[in-house]
């Protein structure tokens, strides 16, 4: 199985702020979604194929990277953006998902 | 506008099997360029992709190695929907499961969850 892994953990940020949390997978992968979710809540689909902004997401959203290193970017901090954050590999089964990264107030 | 509706128990006792349905509208169970998946969230493992069934011309079943030997994904066209069957169930598979839609365009992503059910394994 493809492992991923998502750094920091998590991470406190204010209204405004430009955040960056990055992904890493265990081998080379051609595609990566990122994915954002609330207490209580499914995940939301944000970013596909590593830099593809799905229908509806804000554009302060914005994915990148290739091959094993990836990143998502938020340009400035809203507050209905503090939620968790996962990565997932689509380009084998079993698609994984990162541990997630959670975005709280600081 | 594609919606997931998840039925099923919540409860299961130890050793039976867990049984899920999800109805389907705006798309469906046939599509060619759709996958329908069931997902897992525990606190433990986290978000677990645990398979998937799909039809190009004929039905495709992809499952994880961690519960391969004890699950079954069907699709049911009568009733445009998909089950899941997981079996020998322990308090381990406590989580809340998922149904989704994953849309491929060249890479699958999963575009719909249904709302989620709490599945707890206990007697």
């Amino acid at each position: 199985d493809i492992q991923m892994t998502q750094s920091p953990s998590s991470l406190s940020a204010s209204v405004g702020d430009r955040v960056t949390i990055t992904c890493r997978a265990s081998q080379s992968i051609n595609y990566l979604n990122w994915y954002q979710q609330k207490p209580g809540k499914a995940p939301n689909l944000l970013i596909y194929s590593a830099s593809t902004l799905q229908s509806g997401v804000p554009s302060r959203f914005s994915g990148s990277g290739s091959g094993t290193d990836f990143a998502l970017t938020i340009s400035s901090l809203q507050p209905e953006d503090f939620a968790t954050y996962y990565c997932q590999q689509s380009y084998n089964t079993p698609f994984t998902f990162g541990p997630g990264t959670k975005v709280d107030l600081k | 506008q594609v919606q997931l509706q998840q039925s099923g128990p919540g409860l299961v006792k130890p050793s039976q099997t867990l049984s899920l349905t999800c109805a389907i509208s705006g798309d469906s169970v046939s599509s060619n360029s759709a996958a329908w998946n069931w997902i897992r969230q525990s606190p433990s493992r986290g978000l677990e992709w645990l398979g998937r069934t799909y039809y190009r011309s004929k039905w495709y079943y992809d499952y994880a190695v961690s519960v391969k030997s004890r699950i079954t994904i069907n699709p049911d066209t009568s009733k445009n929907q998909f089950s899941l069957q997981l079996s020998s169930v322990t308090p381990e598979d406590t989580a809340v499961y998922y149904c989704a839609r994953s849309y491929s365009s060249g890479s699958y992503r999963v575009d719909y969850w249904g709302q989620g059910a709490l599945v707890t394994v206990s007697s």
